[in-house]
């Protein structure tokens, strides 16, 4: 089945820097990937996703990029702010799947002041 | 944007009794939810999928019996802890998607807010 590994666990950035964020995914059919951002004791929220047909998508300081040969995609945050800190979760729907997301395992994006 | 909300957000209660979670879909319809288990520092464990008016289908390793899910309605779905234990304490997490008008929201899930369960 579908699997979803995600990079780093941890990551310190100081304010006003970009952090990056890496996931890859098993199975060559998966046609959505979402990002979503949690902040301690709420439920996820999505901040930016992309479609296979898609290479790349931008909001703002957000952007996502889809490599869909190598089979995976990154979140990248730029002039990241305090308030940017939190868990990101990176995850994709299997082609096969009606609509049930896999998820990585997580990252905890800190930004230090 | 479609809402999800879910009530209680906190629960406690004593080992045995039955605990109930909604989660309803504020301003579409939810021809599908999920129901989520997230133990601290851990990503998302789904349990199990339901679509309105159908069964839900389960997760390996969740049990239908103790984990009831009712999805009676397009706006609302519960999940019933029967019998809970210590170890059933953790953070509970309902998803959604589906169509607002003619409009269908999928694949995007639209997330609740959570509920913490917590079994003396």
């Amino acid at each position: 089945g579908e699997n979803v590994e995600q990079h780093p666990s941890t990551l310190s950035v100081q304010e006003g820097d970009s952090a990056v964020i890496k996931c890859t995914y098993s199975d060559s059919a998966s046609n959505y990937f979402p990002w979503y951002k949690q902040e301690l004791g709420k439920g996820p929220q999505l901040i930016i996703d992309i479609r296979s047909n898609v290479g790349e998508k931008k909001d703002q300081r957000i952007a996502v990029t889809l490599n869909k040969t190598a089979k995976h995609f990154s979140l990248h945050i730029t002039e990241t702010q305090p308030e940017d800190s939190a868990v990101y979760f990176c995850a994709a729907i299997p082609g096969h799947s009606n609509y049930q997301l896999i998820w990585g395992a997580g990252t905890k994006l800190i930004i230090k002041p | 944007g479609a809402v999800v909300s879910q009530h209680p957000s906190r629960v406690i209660c004593k080992s045995g009794t039955s605990v109930k979670i909604e989660c309803r879909s504020l301003d579409f319809q939810a021809t599908t939810m999920f129901w989520y288990r997230q133990f601290p520092k851990q990503s998302l464990m789904l349990m199990a999928t339901s679509n309105e008016g159908s069964k839900a289908t389960y997760e390996q390793g969740v049990e239908k019996d103790k984990f009831l899910i009712n999805h009676a309605s397009l706006t609302l779905s519960t999940l019933t802890v029967t019998s809970a234990h210590p170890e059933d304490s953790s953070f509970y997490i309902c998803s959604a998607t589906g169509t607002s008008g003619r409009v269908a929201l999928d694949p995007e899930q639209f997330f609740g807010p959570g509920t913490r369960l917590t079994v003396l």
